[in-house]
């Protein structure tokens, strides 16, 4: 059965600061998936890594996928009040697109 | 804008009556689409899988008889929730994928059971 674990799982960090956001897998997966969620509202797709190394990055946000390792990290550089949100990793099981969610980090990004 | 809509976004209904929350890919295909659940502050729960043309893959633990899923056709799926009681208010979201590994996610649809 196929587990995913994040950590932490919840984040409260300064304004300017760095952090990370780990995500780890426990059985073989090639697809893994980075969300954003705001409070009341659906997912928002951060990042889509299918690939072993796979690093991808969007404004202060980077993820990378070590699929030997089953980790995959969603990197904050220089945090900004805008980023505070729940955000969750998913991983793909098998051929279909079923996910199996983390248990999510809900940020807080303090002034 | 968005490519998987779910409607209603909220509804609120009496105990014991169904409600039907309806999942439409807008602009592609979706041979198979996810419905997923969501209790506060929790994660997602993945509740079935909805093939088009066949009977819904439940998740261990979920009643088929409660949440009933049609896929009637490649644009929509329905999660009927039957029966309604307060333990099934929740947030509940459908998921689709149009190939190459991207998925979408519809708005989500907040059940409240009173």
């Amino acid at each position: 059965e196929l587990k995913v674990e994040q950590n932490p799982l919840f984040l409260s960090m300064q304004e300017g600061k760095n952090y990370t956001i780990y995500c780890n897998y426990s059985t073989t997966s090639d697809r893994l998936y980075w969300y954003r969620q705001d409070p009341g509202k659906s997912l928002e797709s951060l990042f889509v890594l299918l690939s072993n190394g796979a690093v991808k990055q969007e404004g202060r946000l980077m993820a990378s996928l070590d699929t030997k390792a089953r980790l995959s990290t969603l990197h904050i550089t220089a945090a900004v009040h805008d980023l505070s949100a729940t955000y969750f990793c998913a991983v793909g099981m098998d051929s279909s697109y079923k996910l199996i969610f983390g248990s999510g980090t809900r940020l807080l990004v303090r002034p | 804008g968005a490519v998987v809509s779910q409607h209603p976004s909220r509804v609120i209904c009496k105990s014991g009556t169904s409600v039907k929350i309806e999942c439409r890919s807008l602009d592609f295909q979706a041979t198979t689409m996810f419905w997923y659940r969501q209790f506060p502050k929790q994660s997602l729960m993945l509740m079935a899988t909805s093939n088009e043309g066949s009977k819904a893959t439940y998740e261990q633990g979920v009643e088929k008889d409660k949440f009933l899923i049609n896929h009637a056709s490649l644009t929509l799926s329905t999660l009927t929730v039957t029966s309604a009681h307060p333990e099934d208010s929740s947030f509940y979201i459908c998921s689709a994928s149009r190939g190459s590994g991207e998925l979408f996610f519809g708005e989500g649809s907040r059940l409240t059971v009173l």
